[in-house]
């Protein structure tokens, strides 16, 4: 069965530090990954999503970057976090070619202070 | 941006009772799925419905699709407090070309409670 994992669970950062967000799936081959943020009592906000190693699509211009060095694993960075980047952050993936139901990481709350 | 809005954004009712809550969107898409959230956690996927679906049972979920209206409903039937949760609805826009991405719009969710 497939498993996502997230870490790390949270996180505590002062403004102007850089940022790693770690998300990798496990059982599964060339799934799309996505990342998320969820303002509280909020939907979510699509930031990145990847359908490749190496390839990283933006949906909204930002102060974070994401890459995917491997399959299975996807990161979400910024060199200098900004008080707006507090959030909660969720890594999800889906099957290539489907239906598109995405499966959820548990996520990481981030508090930039 | 956001295409689905949930309505209500938050729904209290009593064990037993049924809920319902709905979800309106904007442009034209391949399907619609709904999201159950526990406080502090991932989204998990409850349902999927077709744009050339109309009605979808799963155990008590209930959801519904009206493509002329753009609105879909989720029917929760003799809840529970374990049902406590934000609910979210997710659509998936049509593509060009035979290629999809995956990528899904999410609403703001409805918040509900159900006492014991």
């Amino acid at each position: 069965s497939q498993t996502i994992h997230q870490w790390p669970a949270t996180l505590v950062q002062p403004v102007g530090s850089p940022l790693s967000l770690e998300c990798t799936v496990e059982g599964t081959s060339n799934p799309n990954l996505y990342w998320y943020r969820q303002a509280a009592g909020r939907g979510l906000q699509l930031l990145f999503y990847s359908v490749g190693i190496g390839q990283i699509s933006s949906e909204v211009p930002q102060n974070l970057s994401a890459s995917r060095p491997q399959d299975r694993q996807f990161i979400l960075s910024s060199k200098k976090l900004l008080l707006s980047d507090s959030g909660f952050y969720l890594c999800a993936w889906s099957v290539i070619r489907g239906r598109s139901e995405q499966y959820f990481g548990p996520g990481t709350r981030l508090t930039v202070t | 941006s956001q295409q689905g809005e949930e309505d209500p954004q938050a729904l209290s009712i009593q064990e037993g009772e049924n809920a319902t809550m709905n979800c309106s969107y904007k442009t034209s898409i391949n399907n619609l799925q709904w999201y159950r959230q526990n406080s502090g956690r991932g989204l998990v996927h409850l349902i999927l419905i077709r744009s050339n679906e109309r009605e979808k049972h799963s155990g008590r979920l209930r959801v519904t699709l009206d493509t002329s209206k753009k609105s879909s409903s989720l029917l929760i039937t003799a809840s529970r407090a374990a049902d406590t949760a934000s609910y979210f609805c997710a659509t998936a826009g049509t593509t060009t070309g035979g290629t999809s991405y995956g990528k899904l719009t999410f609403g703001q969710g409805t918040i509900l409670t159900v006492h014991p």
